[in-house]
């Protein structure tokens, strides 16, 4: 089936530094792509879809100028937290699919841990 | 708005037994519903998808069926094991491609 990866596992940083995760499908093409937010025991969380070639479309709520999203590829999507502080401390998944009503298949997550 | 409900929130179980696990949601116009495996610390692992015309799905052990007009779903599990233990979560795509997730259910199946 359709893998997709997530670069780092976790991270750990100080707060006020800026954070990259990376999202990639690693055998087909990701016409979109999504980020979620899961805080503990807590539902996933919409944050932003994004479509290749285009500006991310933000679920309410969240900043846009904060959780700065690039889909700069068909195959890699990255979301940068800036300026993070702890309250930003949760686990980050993202998920991509190939077209319109496809599945979605997830990446294993991104641990964030802000000091 | 869509809203998903599990319920129940945790359950705790003998290896062997036969156990259901409920998901509600409000907005009966769906285009689909998938049941997920997450163990903790982990991403998901998407265990059934029941389209909207479907009234359910097997695979191996576990049966979710879909009644979209009463809008609930359940995801039966047969002759849990330890290994089965994970939280389940379900999520329902209103036609957006977007998922709206439920809490999850926490299940623990001991020796």
């Amino acid at each position: 089936g359709a893998v997709v990866s997530q670069h780092p596992s976790w991270v750990i940083c100080k707060s006020g530094t800026s954070v990259k995760i990376e999202c990639r499908s690693l055998d087909f093409q990701a016409t979109t792509m999504f980020w979620y937010r899961q805080f503990p025991k807590q539902s996933l969380m919409l944050m932003a879809t994004s479509n290749e070639g285009s500006k991310a479309t933000y679920e309410q709520g969240v900043e846009k100028d904060k959780f700065l999203i690039n889909h700069a590829s068909l195959t890699l999507s990255t979301l940068t937290v800036t300026s993070a502080h702890p309250e930003d401390s949760s686990f980050y998944i993202c998920s991509a699919r190939g077209g319109q009503g496809d599945t979605q298949y997830f990446g294993p997550g991104t641990r964030l841990t802000v000091l | 708005k869509q809203e998903v409900t599990q319920i129940p929130a945790a359950l705790s179980v003998p290896e062997g037994e036969n156990l259901v696990l409920n998901c509600s949601f409000t907005d009966s116009a769906i285009y689909n519903l998938q049941w997920f495996r997450q163990d903790p610390g982990k991403g998901l692992t998407s265990l059934l998808l029941i389209q909207s015309s479907q009234r359910e799905q097997t695979s191996g052990r576990l049966n979710a069926s879909l009644d979209k007009s009463s809008g609930r779903s359940t995801l039966y599990i047969a002759a849990s094991q330890p290994g089965d233990s994970a939280t389940y979560l379900c999520a329902v795509d209103s036609g957006y491609s977007t998922l709206t997730f439920g809490k999850g259910t926490m299940l623990l199946v001991s020796p």
